[in-house]
């Protein structure tokens, strides 16, 4: 079975300060792992991914990921946060070769001046 | 521009009103998924189309019904909508079936039903 939790629902930093939402999952088997971005009333977008090469993924906007296979776990940072970092994110997790993704319930990311 | 194209963004429906949600993908993907986003849920998948002449049901098919048109068009049906239904609906796309390949999203289907 596969599962991804978000651990937090709401994250709030100082711009210029550094960003770490935490993601942790559950699969049978060798996981894709995913981070996604949506903005206010706008779909999502794709910030980075992990498919079984280097643990640690770089992504659009500074974002990076690292996979930590003995802790299950793919939490997203980012050394400085911009107010255009706003936005609520999206872990999913896809066991490999199987047609369903399966997203975490979401984090808000808020910055404040 | 290349990319997922859902219609309609908004509609309101009355309890027992039938609709159809369009999407269309220019991107050649084989795979094509409907998810629907309610708050503090995440997205939960309801109908998905591996490849052209085939779907699955999801998480949350029930009241739902899709067809895959071909190969660029995937669309939902809800034949006789209920308040419960009242959600975003983002239609995505994939290059291929497996766990490789991140989606492309549409903008979302803002639907209310009263």
């Amino acid at each position: 079975a596969q599962s991804v939790t978000q651990l937090d629902s709401h994250v709030s930093v100082s711009e210029g300060t550094p960003v770490l939402l935490r993601c942790n999952y559950s699969s049978s088997y060798s996981p894709s792992l995913f981070w996604y971005v949506q903005h206010p009333n706008k779909g999502l977008q794709l910030l980075l991914k992990y498919t079984s090469a280097a643990t640690l993924v770089k992504g659009i906007n500074g974002f990076e990921a690292e996979f930590k296979k003995s802790e299950t776990s793919f939490h997203l940072t980012k050394p400085s946060a911009h107010m255009s970092d706003a936005a609520e994110y999206f872990c999913v997790v896809n066991q490999y070769n199987f047609n369903k993704f399966y997203f975490g319930s979401g984090t808000k990311l808020n910055v404040k001046p | 521009n290349a990319g997922v194209t859902q219609t309609p963004k908004f509609q309101v429906l009355k309890t027992g009103q039938s609709m159809t949600l369009q999407c269309a993908q220019d991107m050649n993907h084989n795979s094509m998924y409907w998810y629907r986003q309610d708050p503090g849920m995440g997205l939960r998948l309801i109908y998905y189309s591996a490849s052209e002449g085939t779907t699955d049901k999801g998480e949350v098919p029930n009241g739902y019904n899709v067809s895959r048109l071909n190969k660029r068009e995937f669309s939902l049906r809800l034949e006789s909508a209920a308040p419960s239904q009242t959600s975003v609906y983002f239609c995505a796309s994939s290059e291929g079936q497996t766990g490789n390949y991140g989606y492309t999203f549409g903008s979302g289907t803002r639907l209310t039903v009263v």
